[in-house]
């Protein structure tokens, strides 16, 4: 699977609108970009993934560049409780028959200041 | 929908112990549940791949005796730290995809069990 660059960490004021880079420039056709976020001392959570189109769920949007090299992941209203490390993760999705790990790298440290 | 259950949530035991960790798939099945470690300020490291009804498949530098697991159904795995000593203390975290259609689904993960080894 590619690898992904994120930043190490990043500041957003309470109330705004967080956006979190993702670098995937050796992506390939078939793979994925997932986000996920982890809270202190809790499991990672899913947020969203896509493959070329542009996503939006409750929780967040995801826009992926054309070229599908990179993508954003936004939080439209950041609150305090969004404050976590975010894991932008790209992946194949390959048929039912096989069950493909996920490798996390070091994700954004994404700090929702008052 | 796609809850991922572990138990224990926390536990503390002597050094030489053996610890059993599970993990259930509460609303779907999963034959494949995946084990994760995580030491304090890191990320994430995959030890193993858990299948059900066959042998698990172990990263690299992932003792295989000494973290034995077993998945006998097809919503639930289990992770046992055998002889554990200080340094197995961490953060365990599984996880497990639902299977439907082609395979783009997200992988839902427990919230950790944290082991303290004294």
């Amino acid at each position: 699977d590619a690898k992904t660059t994120q930043p190490t960490s990043m500041d957003c004021a309470e109330g705004r609108a967080a956006n979190l880079p993702c670098n995937h420039s050796t992506i390939s056709g078939n793979e994925y970009v997932y986000w996920y976020r982890q809270i202190h001392s809790q499991g990672p959570q899913y947020i969203i993934h896509g493959l070329k189109n542009n996503e939006t769920n409750e929780m967040a949007s995801l826009i992926i560049t054309e070229d599908r090299k990179s993508s954003t992941l936004i939080l439209p209203h950041a609150t305090l409780r969004d404050t976590a490390v975010y894991y932008c993760i790209v992946r194949v999705a390959r048929s039912m028959n096989r069950d493909d790990k996920i490798i996390f790298g070091k994700g954004t440290r994404l700090h929702i200041l008052p | 929908g796609a809850v991922v259950s572990q138990h224990p949530s926390w536990v503390i035991c002597k050094s030489g112990t053996s610890v059993k960790i599970e993990c259930r798939s509460l609303d779907f099945q999963a034959t494949t549940m995946f084990w994760y470690r995580q030491f304090p300020k890191q990320s994430l490291m995959l030890m193993a791949t858990s299948n059900e009804g066959s042998k698990a498949t172990y990263e690299q530098g992932v003792e295989k005796d000494k973290f034995l697991i077993n998945h006998a159904s097809l919503t639930l795995s289990t992770l046992t730290v055998t002889s554990a000593h200080p340094e197995d203390s961490s953060f365990y975290i599984c996880s497990a995809r639902v299977r439907k259609g082609t395979s783009n689904q997200p992988q839902h993960f427990g919230d950790g069990t944290r082991l303290s080894i004294l």
